[in-house]
């Protein structure tokens, strides 16, 4: 499964949305359970990554509220309601449905 | 505090060999699945190789399957991986990763070490 994220570069003002999106090449939703396989983690520059958000929209622990998830299928979108200055990071998706793969990454500057 | 602490990463020739360590602590490491990510130098991350809680199942990145092999000792809370006919293209901080737990074969990552870099180069 091929996971393209777009933009790949982001610059924005402190307090405004930044929206990045990922799609997958195929569906990483089952319908069974009504769960999306798929994990965004934030990097900061000398710093490994951390993860921020899985199953596609659930918060990991200490990580703000103004982080959220959304979509299912193909489609999902990682949202940054008020951008601060300490969210200057790589921001990278990552698709657990069969095997591992990450997005490319979307650089988000100020 | 959970940590993992990897070690081994260096300068090594083009067809040489590597073995990397991971160091883990303040969690229980029999209970986890583990794996090693990579990053070569201003590129994405790239999954690498898993190994299961047993030890018993493990999977790799096809661009490394034949080359490298990854285990573990439950007993030193360590996990490893041998790199063997490095390439170029292996050039990377390579990250010794924690699964959530719980986690069936696939999954994402909850901890990440710091990494440690392998430049492949003659």
């Amino acid at each position: 499964i091929v996971m393209t994220q777009s933009p790949d570069s982001l610059a924005l003002f402190l307090g405004e949305r930044a929206t990045i999106n990922c799609k997958s090449s195929r569906s990483i939703s089952y319908t069974s359970n009504d769960m999306n396989y798929l994990a965004w983690y934030q990097q900061k520059p000398g710093h490994p990554p951390k993860l921020l958000l899985y199953w596609s929209s659930i918060r990991d622990s200490g990580v703000p509220d103004r982080f959220s998830g959304s979509g299912s299928g193909t489609d999902f979108n990682l949202t940054i309601s008020s951008l601060q200055a300490e969210d200057v990071a790589v921001y990278y998706c990552q698709q657990y449905y069969t095997g591992r793969t990450f997005g490319q990454g979307t650089r988000v500057e100020l | 505090e959970v940590q993992l602490v990897e070690s081994g990463g260096g300068l090594v020739q083009p067809g040489g060999s590597l073995r990397l360590s991971c160091a883990a602590s303040g969690f229980t490491f029999i209970n986890y699945n583990m794996n090693w990510v990579r990053q070569a130098p201003g590129k994405g991350l790239e999954w690498v190789s898993y190994i299961g809680r047993s030890g018993t199942a493990a999977s790799y990145a096809d661009s490394v399957k034949g080359r490298f092999n990854i285990s573990r000792d439950d007993a030193k809370n360590s996990l490893y991986l041998q790199m063997n006919s490095l390439r170029d293209e292996d050039t990377a901080v390579y990250y010794c990763t924690r699964d959530k737990a719980d986690c069936g074969g696939d999954c994402y990552v909850d901890s990440w070490g710091q990494g440690t870099l392998v430049i492949v180069s003659s």
